[in-house]
């Protein structure tokens, strides 16, 4: 089957560095995903990983381990308007993109 | 501009009515998505319009109908809702091939509550 698994809730003090981690499995895999969403608003895209390694952007980095169907997002230098809730998800190809559960952060002063 | 835009915001229908949702973007995209998010839980794919035929159809009920009437548009029907499907709808889009084929574009969403 497919499925991902990511940890429900994690909570951090601001400043502070965070790493949410998510495993996948499925028999066809593309690329890993990360996405923000902050409650009452969309998804907003933040990195996508195809290729083994660590992607940066700013404050926020992915990687992905695909013998190890697994990968985290790393978020540096926390701060208030990083509480939301971050799902990491798999395209399998032919434009399907399954979501994992989703992992709220909470970012405490 | 980089917006997909999704009407109405909200919507409150009767089991018995007939109301569409709309999307909108014009990024050029020529792959478009319906997705149903519950409070709490993820985005779960509904439909996936591929330079405007049907390519991906999640076994969702014919309650739900899409429709993609050009590269720029996507509505979905909704008729004899139940009370369950009350979600927020999501659309979304993203370039058909290549590495950025893994970013969706999603709109604010339509908040449906059906009564």
């Amino acid at each position: 089957g497919q499925s991902l698994e990511q940890p429900s809730e994690v909570t951090a003090v601001e400043g502070a560095i965070v790493q949410i981690n998510c495993t996948y499995q499925t028999s066809g895999f593309y690329g890993l995903s990360w996405y923000q969403q902050h409650d009452g608003g969309a998804p907003t895209f933040l990195s996508y990983n195809a290729l083994d390694g660590l992607e940066e952007t700013g404050r926020f980095s992915s990687f992905l381990s695909r013998s190890d169907s697994y990968g985290y997002l790393l978020l540096q230098e926390l701060q208030m308007k990083d509480s939301a809730s971050y799902f990491c998800a798999f395209d399998t190809g032919g434009f399907k993109t399954i979501f994992g559960a989703g992992t709220r952060l909470f970012v405490k002063a | 501009d980089t917006e997909v835009t999704q009407t109405p915001k909200h919507l409150v229908m009767g089991m018995t009515n007939k109301k569409s949702l709309k999307c909108e973007q014009h990024m050029g995209h020529r792959a478009m998505y319906w997705y149903k998010q519950k409070a709490k839980k993820p985005p779960e794919l509904m439909f996936v319009y591929s330079y405007e035929k049907l390519s991906i159809n999640e076994s969702v009920p014919s309650r739900f109908s899409p429709e993609c009437p050009n590269s720029s548009l996507l509505n979905l029907h909704l008729h004899a809702l139940q009370p369950e499907d009350s979600a927020l709808y999501l659309c979304a889009s993203s370039q058909d091939s290549g590495r950025d084929a893994g970013e969706l574009f999603f709109g604010e969403g339509s908040r449906l509550t059906v009564l």
